[in-house]
């Protein structure tokens, strides 16, 4: 069975740091992994996908890796910035019908 | 540019009353979830559809009834609402292609407590 870990669970950091955010998986056999932001109260926004088949993706100051063979994404963050306060959720795919199984978020505050 | 919305965002019921949650998405996603999320929990699927006029159960269906008898709608029903379906409900939509399913767009969510 699929299980997804994110570890920490809390992070606070001062504004301008670069931060990792770390997602593990107990079954490689992927098909992607999809990283999501949910500011309180709110619903979840896609940050980035990644396909099995890719090593990372980028969309402005976030970078995903994904190491399949040792089970484990990162959601790097550079220049973190007081907006970027929200948690953070990483998710795969039961299957290629797209169920995601999501991990329990990192909840990350930015301190200005 | 609606995505996903979901209607109510909030309600209260009073157990044993039933209630349907709606879920509309305008971008011709075959695929659509339904999710609750609770403190501790995290995000848990209910059903979810792969096309219009199919539904199959996810990880929690029990209490709950689904139908998408719209490509756009995908309906979640409670028929006789108990305190433990007091929860947050996310609807999802996502696209499929090739044998794979796109990135996941969710609504704002519905809160319904149950008392």
């Amino acid at each position: 069975k699929q299980e997804v870990t994110q570890i920490p669970a809390a992070l606070s950091v001062p504004e301008g740091e670069n931060l990792v955010l770390n997602c593990s998986f107990t079954d490689s056999a992927i098909y992607n992994l999809q990283w999501f932001r949910q500011d309180p109260g709110k619903g979840l926004t896609s940050l980035l996908l990644i396909q099995s088949s890719q090593r990372e993706q980028t969309s402005g100051r976030l970078n995903a890796s994904l190491d399949k063979s040792s089970g484990r994404s990162t959601l790097y963050i550079a220049a973190s910035q007081p907006g970027d306060s929200a948690t953070y959720l990483c998710a795969v795919p039961y299957n290629q019908g797209g169920k995601l199984i999501f991990g329990q978020g990192t909840e990350l505050s930015v301190k200005p | 540019n609606a995505g996903v919305t979901q209607t109510p965002k909030f309600r209260v019921l009073k157990t044993g009353q039933s209630m349907t949650l709606l879920c509309a998405q305008d971008m011709n996603h075959e695929y659509m979830y339904w999710y609750r999320q609770d403190p501790g929990m995290g995000l848990r699927l209910i059903h979810y559809s792969v096309g219009e006029g199919t539904t199959a159960k996810g990880e929690v269906p029990d209490g709950y009834n689904v139908s998408r008898l719209k490509k756009q709608n995908f309906l979640l029903g409670l028929e006789s609402a108990a305190p433990s379906q007091t929860s947050v409900y996310f609807c999802a939509s996502s696209y499929s292609g090739q044998g794979k399913s796109g990135p996941q767009h969710f609504g704002d969510g519905t809160r319904l407590s149950i008392l």
